[in-house]
């Protein structure tokens, strides 16, 4: 199975700081890259996702940047709050299965302290 | 809707014994994804549905695992017989292919399941 990696593994941010968690490809046929959080308990649940057609998408506080040449995105969470601690995982699929075959990165857990 | 409902919720059992898992996904979904979560290996995709027709099984560990979807609201897991190594969190997920769609997996609460 084609690889994500993503890192840190985990993440100490301060209450109002930025958080950002990287991630990198193998596989150029990937075109569709979303980001899940998981809270203890709970089911992952999408956060925000993009194509590689633009380089950047922005949801309230939560930011995608994305470089296709180098095969990389990442995720930033702008102002972080502590109900943002959370498990937060990348994950990517090629276009011709849609989502269906959504490769995981191994997931970072983060921490926002007060 | 109620999401993704997955039971039971907690399944304690010994090795050797048989264990299902099952799941209803959100009406009107038409894929139906099983996962494996463990702290060395992620999470895994074991299997997937499309139409209530299994699509790739390619994740299934070995042939202990076994998965059906008899109709579009039910799907279950099967493992016979058990062993430790399967003790996971084991999470369903459904998605939508129509045309308003964002492909978006939904994911149930999970199944954390022990084997001792």
């Amino acid at each position: 199975q084609q690889q994500v990696k993503q890192s840190p593994q985990s993440l100490i941010v301060q209450k109002g700081g930025i958080s950002i968690i990287n991630c990198a490809y193998e596989n150029t046929a990937f075109d569709y890259f979303p980001w899940y959080q998981q809270f203890p308990g709970k089911g992952p649940a999408l956060l925000i996702a993009i194509r590689p057609d633009v380089s950047e998408k922005k949801e309230g506080r939560f930011t995608i940047s994305f470089n296709k040449s180098a095969k990389q995105f990442s995720l930033h969470i702008m102002d972080s709050q502590p109900g943002d601690s959370a498990t937060y995982f990348c994950a990517a699929s090629p276009s011709n299965f849609g989502n269906e075959k959504l490769t995981f990165g191994t997931g970072t857990r983060l921490t926002i302290i007060p | 809707d109620a999401g993704v409902i997955q039971s039971p919720r907690h399944e304690v059992t010994e090795m050797g014994q048989e264990v299902t898992l099952r799941c209803k996904p959100i009406s009107g979904h038409d894929y139906l994804f099983w996962y494996r979560q463990t702290m060395m290996r992620g999470l895994e995709l074991l299997i997937y549905f499309n139409n209530n027709v299994p699509i790739d099984d390619s994740g299934m560990p070995e042939d202990r695992f076994s998965a059906k979807m008899p109709n579009a609201s039910f799907s279950t897991l099967k493992i016979q017989p058990s062993e430790p190594r399967d003790s996971a969190v084991y999470f369903c997920a459904s998605s939508s292919s129509g045309l308003q769609s964002s492909y978006e997996q939904y994911f149930g609460p999970g199944t954390r399941l022990t084997v001792t």
